[in-house]
């Protein structure tokens, strides 16, 4: 069974950090694109950016770039994004998603999510 | 960036009906374009991805179709548990969005 397991959400003040985690199992991680994904609350889905299976390529929504950094250990199954110079707006549930193969822009299996909130 | 309008923003229906909901990109995605479905309190779950093919586990009366820059989710016969917010997503060269939604609601 597929299972995606975020972590390391919570209360941060504008323009601090946070590094969240997403441990997987039940298939073959290296074999797999990963993504996060986010939801603002009571608004839509925002995808946040993407790692290819081997960690040749990254992408990442415009509003992002230079503050966020996605990476993975696939020694640990495991995906991190790391979020700097936060802003009020990044407050949100970021959810984990795991590629589908052979369309890794689309999202098979996802996490349960974890809030993130930046308030002072 | 591809933006995409889901109508109607709202949908009342009733259990039994047939559901059609639409999704249209501000260019051609060809037909890199799927569907998901997200309760209250859950993560979005796949439904259908590359404009027509159902995710693993998803009932036959969910169908996808278009190509291009009009994309249509039926949902032929609506069952009580497909009551829920439903989204369109693009994977154009990486720079993937999502369409606003469509809330499906029991009339």
């Amino acid at each position: 069974e597929v299972q995606l397991l975020e972590s390391g959400g919570g209360l941060v003040q504008p323009g601090g950090s946070l590094r969240l985690s997403c441990a997987a199992s039940g298939f073959t991680f290296t074999n797999y694109a990963m993504s996060w994904v986010r939801q603002a609350p009571g608004k839509g889905l925002e995808w946040v950016s993407t790692i290819t299976d081997n960690s040749d390529n990254t992408y990442y929504l415009d509003s992002v770039k230079g503050r966020f950094t996605i990476s993975r250990d696939n020694s640990q199954n495991t995906v991190y994004l790391q979020m700097n110079s936060l802003r009020v707006e990044d407050t949100a549930v970021y959810y984990c998603g795991k590629g589908r193969h052979g369309s890794s822009g689309f999202f098979d299996y996802w996490g349960q999510g974890i809030l993130v909130i930046v308030s002072s | 960036e591809i933006v995409l309008t889901q109508s109607p923003a709202t949908l009342s229906l009733s259990p039994g009906d047939r559901a059609t909901l639409s999704c249209r990109a501000s260019q051609s995605v060809s037909s890199y374009l799927a569907w998901y479905q997200q309760k209250p309190g859950q993560a979005p779950r796949l439904l259908i991805y590359d404009a027509s093919n159902r995710a693993t586990g998803i009932p036959a009366r969910f169908s996808g179709s278009g190509s291009g820059t009009d994309f249509t989710l039926t949902i032929s016969s609506l069952e009580p548990e497909d009551f829920a917010v439903y989204y369109c997503q693009q994977r154009s060269n990486w720079a993937i969005t999502f369409g606003q939604g469509t809330r499906l609601d029991i009339k």
